[in-house]
């Protein structure tokens, strides 16, 4: 099994621009989630989908939208990137809502924007 | 909502000695305890988790203690190993989604 697949894993933006970052789950899970890794920050959650249909907002929302495509997959789009957004992001998945159970995340992507 | 506080934020020991990292949550209503390592460069790994029904876990060196009247919870590792040598994050349950702590830097020197 792939498990939580994010694309893509490397990118550099210039101020401004916008991109959309792809996660994908196949093990069926209902919930999923953006989360930003910063130094000394930990893991912040950016948006969150507890099923099919329903988005909401996490601790970190200012600057970027969450589109719930299907059951598998969950993208994260920056409208115009800003210094501010250089982190690493990761996509996770769970059935954490009805069970409590193991988030599984992505390998993570590193976005740089200069 | 939610807020997970965890200290230390880095930890040195000695290959062989115990390590304790120490979380504590805010809302009484959380019900889930997961901990998870972070090798460097790769995503986070669940390791153990607890949940409140559950005063202590054990599996091989590593255990969690729960202590819902204080509302904190805490991992200990035992013998540890370089490989040990990670970043742990601690995690609670807010309603439907999973709020982390800020990470403990764990270096084991051989």
């Amino acid at each position: 099994n792939a498990g939580v697949t994010q694309t893509p894993k490397f990118q550099v933006l210039k101020t401004g621009q916008s991109m959309t970052l792809q996660c994908a789950q196949d093990m069926n899970h209902n919930s999923m989630y953006w989360y930003r890794q910063d130094p000394g920050m930990g893991l912040r959650l950016i948006y969150y989908s507890a099923s099919e249909g329903t988005t909401d907002k996490g601790e970190v929302p200012n600057g970027y939208n969450v589109s719930r495509l299907n059951k598998r997959e969950f993208s994260l789009r920056l409208e115009s990137a800003a210094p501010s957004q250089t982190s690493v992001y990761f996509c996770a998945s769970s059935e954490f809502h009805i069970t409590n159970t193991e988030a599984f995340f992505g390998q993570g992507t590193r976005l740089t924007v200069v | 909502g939610e807020n997970v506080e965890q200290h230390p934020s880095t930890l040195s020991v000695q290959e062989g000695d115990s390590a304790v990292i120490k979380c504590t949550y805010s809302d009484s209503a959380s019900n889930y305890f997961p901990w998870y390592k972070q090798e460097l460069g790769k995503r986070p790994q669940l390791i153990i988790d607890i949940r409140s029904n559950v005063g202590e876990k054990k599996d091989q060196r590593i255990a969690v203690t729960l202590n819902k009247t204080a509302k904190h919870f805490s991992l200990h590792i035992t013998e540890t190993q370089p490989e040990d040598s990670a970043v742990y994050f601690c995690a609670a349950t807010g309603f439907q989604k999973l709020v982390f702590g800020t990470g403990t830097r764990l270096l084991v020197s051989p």
